[in-house]
């Protein structure tokens, strides 16, 4: 079983529509989580941390579930700049030390 | 710019020659990371550094695989005796702070290898 699990998609959503994305993860002593964003050829850049108490940045929601060991981020309204892949990162201990790991992405794609 | 860099952003070489790839990291991280992502793959962890010290190693890293920070500011990933599946994008990333970290990781451009 791989250390972080998500759908790759791709979800086709119109413009407007809200769209969900869950992540598992195997390792229950992981510390910190993040959703990240990738573009095509581009590196990752950070959307937002999440915590079990849940947050919000505009459209964006992400909310941790440590008993069930998932994440999850929510769009809404989305836009067609929202087009992405978007990795799920959990940093279990690893010998000692927390290591980002990353699931393979969900790719998404808002069409007008 | 404060970011993090890498050199070269594209390397294209022929099998069985060694490559050298160079991380700066943002200056005031002291964390490390070295990843080799493939088409509709998510980055996949290769190695860590904190300061100077290479603490974490993943098994994809061969013996063909070096890596160094020698004093605990830029680093560089040498490939030996590249192969064609050795083609991929390395990302480079750094971070601050210790457990818990909620500030994330910064990644740079990546460098695209081809092996041919």
């Amino acid at each position: 079983r791989k250390e972080v699990e998500q759908d790759p998609g791709p979800f086709n959503v119109p413009e407007g529509a809200t769209v969900a994305f869950n992540c598992t993860y195997s390792n229950s002593a992981s510390q910190s989580f993040f959703w990240y964003r990738q573009d095509c050829r581009k590196e990752p850049k950070l959307l937002m941390s999440v915590y079990s108490s849940g947050n919000e940045d505009g459209r964006f929601t992400a909310q941790l579930n440590r008993a069930s060991q998932y994440i999850s981020l929510l769009i809404r309204d989305s836009k067609l700049s929202d087009s992405a892949t978007y990795l799920c990162v959990v940093t279990p201990l690893r010998g000692g030390s927390y290591i980002p790991t990353f699931g393979r992405g969900t790719s998404l794609i808002v069409h007008p | 710019d404060t970011g993090v860099s890498q050199d070269p952003r594209h390397k294209i070489t022929k099998r069985g020659q060694n490559v050298t790839f160079r991380c700066d990291p943002i200056s005031e991280h002291n964390r490390l990371y070295w990843y080799r992502q493939t088409l509709g793959q998510g980055p996949e962890f290769l190695t860590y550094f904190q300061n100077e010290a290479q603490l974490e190693k993943s098994r994809l890293l061969s013996d063909r695989f070096s890596a160094e920070r020698p004093k605990g500011s830029f680093s560089t990933l040498e490939i030996q005796r590249t192969e064609q599946g050795d083609s991929a994008m390395y990302l480079c990333a750094s971070s601050s702070g210790a457990v818990g970290n909620n500030y994330g990781y910064t990644f740079g451009s990546g460098t695209r290898l081809t092996v041919v």
